[in-house]
């Protein structure tokens, strides 16, 4: 079993449609969990961490973690094509060098 | 926020030659920093964990004599591709730990190596 999933879509949505993605992971040490977009031929772009449970906004977006089920989201509110991109969730322990890495989701928001 | 400053973005170059990668924090110190390689369309692939002041550590399989790695202050890594062959073709990321008190990662812009 992979330390963390994530359903590598690709998902298409109507502009100002409200997106879900979502990671599970099966590490029960994980404490902070990161969200990154990564348009095509970039570097990843850290959106939003968060840190144990709970949920975090952020302007149109919404992170939460569910430790009990092992299972965070990312909600995007009122779509726009330039969150068009690939989305990746990432997991580390409370300290130390282990950073894991989901696949990504690619997401595609049409005008 | 923290910013992590990759250059070059793109490279092209000739199959036996070497090219070096540098990645800068700008605005914090990062005894350690990580680099990631990427294939089309697919999750980031660790490649070593660079430690200022000492060895990187690499992953298994991957070359350390052909990927070479220093990192020689806390806002300096590079990353050698020695003997570039056309596999070796490929995206780069580097990455830092960049919020204090928290273990979590900025990335580089990345680095698009295309060997001829």
């Amino acid at each position: 079993q992979k330390e963390v999933e994530q359903d590598p879509g690709p998902l298409s949505v109507p502009e100002g449609a409200i997106v879900s993605l979502n990671c599970t992971y099966s590490n029960s040490a994980f404490q902070y969990f990161m969200w990154y977009r990564q348009y095509s031929r970039k570097g990843p772009e850290l959106l939003m961490y968060t840190y144990s449970s709970g949920n975090k906004e952020d302007g149109r977006f919404t992170a939460q973690v569910d430790k009990s089920s092992k299972y965070i989201s990312l909600f995007i509110r009122d779509s726009q094509p330039s969150d068009s991109a690939t989305y990746l969730c990432a997991m580390s322990g409370w300290t130390g060098n282990q950073f894991y890495f989901g696949t990504g989701t690619s997401l595609t928001v049409i005008p | 926020g923290a910013v992590v400053s990759q250059h070059p973005s793109r490279v092209i170059c000739k199959s036996g030659t070497s090219v070096k990668i540098e990645c800068r924090s700008l605005d914090f110190q990062a005894t350690t920093m990580f680099w990631y390689r990427q294939f089309p369309k697919k999750s980031l692939m660790l490649m070593a964990t660079s430690n200022e002041g000492s060895k990187a550590t690499y992953e298994q399989g991957v070359e350390k004599d052909k990927f070479l790695i220093n990192h020689a202050s806390l806002t300096l890594s590079t990353l050698t591709v020695t003997s570039a062959h056309p596999e070796d073709s490929s995206f780069y990321i580097c990455s830092a730990p960049s919020v204090s008190g928290a273990n979590v990662l900025t990335f580089g812009a990345g680095s698009r190596l295309t060997v001829l």
